[in-house]
């Protein structure tokens, strides 16, 4: 059966530094989507991307996140001066187009800011 | 804005008891709701989902019924497991495309 993979699993990064997740989704989904996960907290949309833009965002994605999809498998999420408070699991998930809008999530990366 | 919100937890049930996690929803239009589970030091597995009003999802014999009318889509079980343990989120998703979860549920079921 196929699924989403997400790289690497754990990521433990300084803070300031900048950090990039990796995911490959399901090989024909066309909807894109990173969450993120607090300890212990709900989890969190940050990002949808389509087409080969972004098609929404919430108010967590600010200037220090972008998404990329730079060669038509991977799906990558960079956070460009981590701080303290990224320190979360990021899930990356694919959706194919219908209109059920069921996604399908990866395992997740755990990132640690130190 | 769309939104989920769902029954605070933690709830601890023994084996082979009923569960209800009650779980209602904002929302514009017609969304589809969802019900994910998160087994510890895992990812989120779709339990089961229902696209329109008086659907019913049924998986591992949990099942939710989507109730326009009281914008809910509770979760019940009639006989938990200890493998049932787990965190229980209720999502849902329009046509935007960005799906929203409630805070979760951590369900412990004892022996």
């Amino acid at each position: 059966e196929p699924e989403v993979t997400q790289t690497p699993s754990h990521q433990v990064t300084q803070m300031g530094q900048e950090v990039i997740l990796r995911c490959v989704p399901i090989s024909n989904h066309l909807y894109f989507y990173w969450y993120r996960q607090i300890l212990g907290q709900k989890v969190e949309f940050l990002v949808s991307f389509y087409n080969n833009e972004i098609s929404e965002k919430s108010e967590i994605f600010d200037d220090q996140f972008s998404v990329e999809r730079p060669d038509g498998s991977n799906f990558t999420l960079k956070i460009r001066s981590t701080k303290l408070e990224d320190s979360a699991m990021y899930f990356c998930a694919s959706s194919a187009e219908d209109l059920y809008n069921e996604q399908f999530f990866g395992p997740g990366t755990r990132l640690t800011v130190l | 804005g769309n939104s989920v919100t769902q029954m605070e937890g933690p709830v601890t049930l023994s084996e082979e008891a009923f569960l209800t996690i009650n779980c209602t929803y904002t929302a514009t239009g017609y969304p589809s709701l969802f019900w994910y589970v998160q087994y510890p030091g895992e990812g989120l597995q779709l339990l089961l989902k229902a696209t329109k009003a008086d659907d019913k999802g049924s998986n591992k014999g949990f099942e939710a019924t989507y109730r326009k009318e009281t914008t809910s889509f509770h979760l019940e079980k009639g006989s938990v497991q200890v493998s049932d343990s787990a965190v229980y989120f209720c999502a849902l998703s329009d046509r935007r495309n960005d799906m929203r979860f409630g805070a979760g549920t951590r369900l412990t079921v004892k022996p």
